[in-house]
C-alpha cells in the first residue's frame, strides 16, 4: 500500500521486556514523527526526523524510549525495561519534507500492552 | 492545565444536524490549525488545515480560527452516520509538517 505502515498492531510485553515498534514511511517521504496516544486522550509527540537526523526528542518521556532512522526511511522506537504507564498506541507519521508544509500522514499505530 | 483544551464529550447527534465542536488554546504563538478524524483503532486522518485566523470550507466542513480569542472550531453540516468517529484538533507553530499539539478529542455519535 502506499501508506504509513506499523508493526506489529499490537504488542503484549511483560513488565521489564524490552519492544521495538517498527514503522515503514510513505516512500520518499522526508519527516518522521512518533507519537503516544494513551487511551481516551490525543496522541502526545515523542521524537521527529529529518532523513536519518533525530532532530528534537523532546518529547521522549525518559531515557527507556530510544528511537532511530538509520538510512532515513524506516524508523524503530525502542522502549527498554517496559513498564505499566508504556501502555498507549504508539503512532508514526511522514510528510513530505520539512519545507513544503505538506500535512502529516499517519499510521494506524502499534497498540502497546503492559502486563 | 493542558496547552490546548478540548470540549469534553461524547457527543451524540441526529442525522442531519449542524455539529459544532470547539477547542482553545494558550500558547498564542500557534499559527498553524488543524482538525483530524480518528475511526476507532485507526490512525487520524486530516479533514481540514487552516493558517492564521479565518474560516475555509471544504464540503460539508467548516473550520473557524479566532486567534484574538484562541478559539477554534469545526462545523459538520447535514451529519451522516459516517461521520461518526474521534475528532482531534491540533495545532503547531510552524507548520502542518511539524511537532503537532493535540487536544483530548471528542467522539462523535450521529445516530440513523
Amino acid at each position: 500500500g502506499a501508506g504509513v505502515s506499523q508493526s506489529p498492531r499490537y504488542k503484549v510485553a511483560k513488565r521489564g521486556q524490552d519492544v521495538a515498534l517498527r514503522c515503514d514511511p510513505i516512500s520518499g517521504h522526508v519527516s518522521l514523527f512518533w507519537y503516544q496516544q494513551a487511551l481516551g486522550q490525543g496522541p502526545e509527540f515523542l521524537t521527529y526526523f529529518q532523513n536519518e537526523a533525530q532532530l528534537d526528542k523532546s518529547g521522549l518521556p525518559s531515557d527507556r524510549f530510544f528511537a532511530e532512522r538509520p538510512e532515513g526511511s524506516v524508523s524503530t522506537l525502542k522502549i527498554q525495561r517496559t513498564q505499566q504507564e508504556d501502555s498507549a498506541v504508539y503512532l508514526c507519521a511522514s510528510s513530505p519534507d520539512r519545507g513544503s508544509n505538506q500535512p502529516q500522514h499517519f499510521g494506524d499505530g502499534t497498540r502497546l500492552s503492559i502486563l | 492545565q493542558k496547552e490546548v483544551e478540548q470540549d469534553p464529550g461524547p457527543l451524540s447527534v441526529p442525522e442531519g444536524a449542524i455539529v459544532s465542536l470547539n477547542c482553545t488554546y494558550s500558547n498564542s504563538a500557534f499559527q498553524y490549525f488543524m482538525w483530524y478524524r480518528q475511526y476507532s483503532r485507526k490512525g487520524p486522518e486530516l479533514l481540514m488545515y487552516t493558517y492564521s485566523s479565518g474560516n475555509k470550507e471544504d464540503g460539508r466542513f467548516t473550520a473557524q480560527v479566532d486567534k484574538s480569542s484562541k478559539y477554534i472550531s469545526l462545523f459538520i453540516r447535514d451529519s451522516q452516520p459516517s461521520d461518526s468517529a474521534t475528532y482531534l484538533c491540533a495545532m503547531s507553530l510552524t507548520g502542518a509538517n511539524s511537532k503537532l499539539t493535540f487536544g483530548k478529542g471528542i467522539t462523535l455519535s450521529v445516530r440513523p
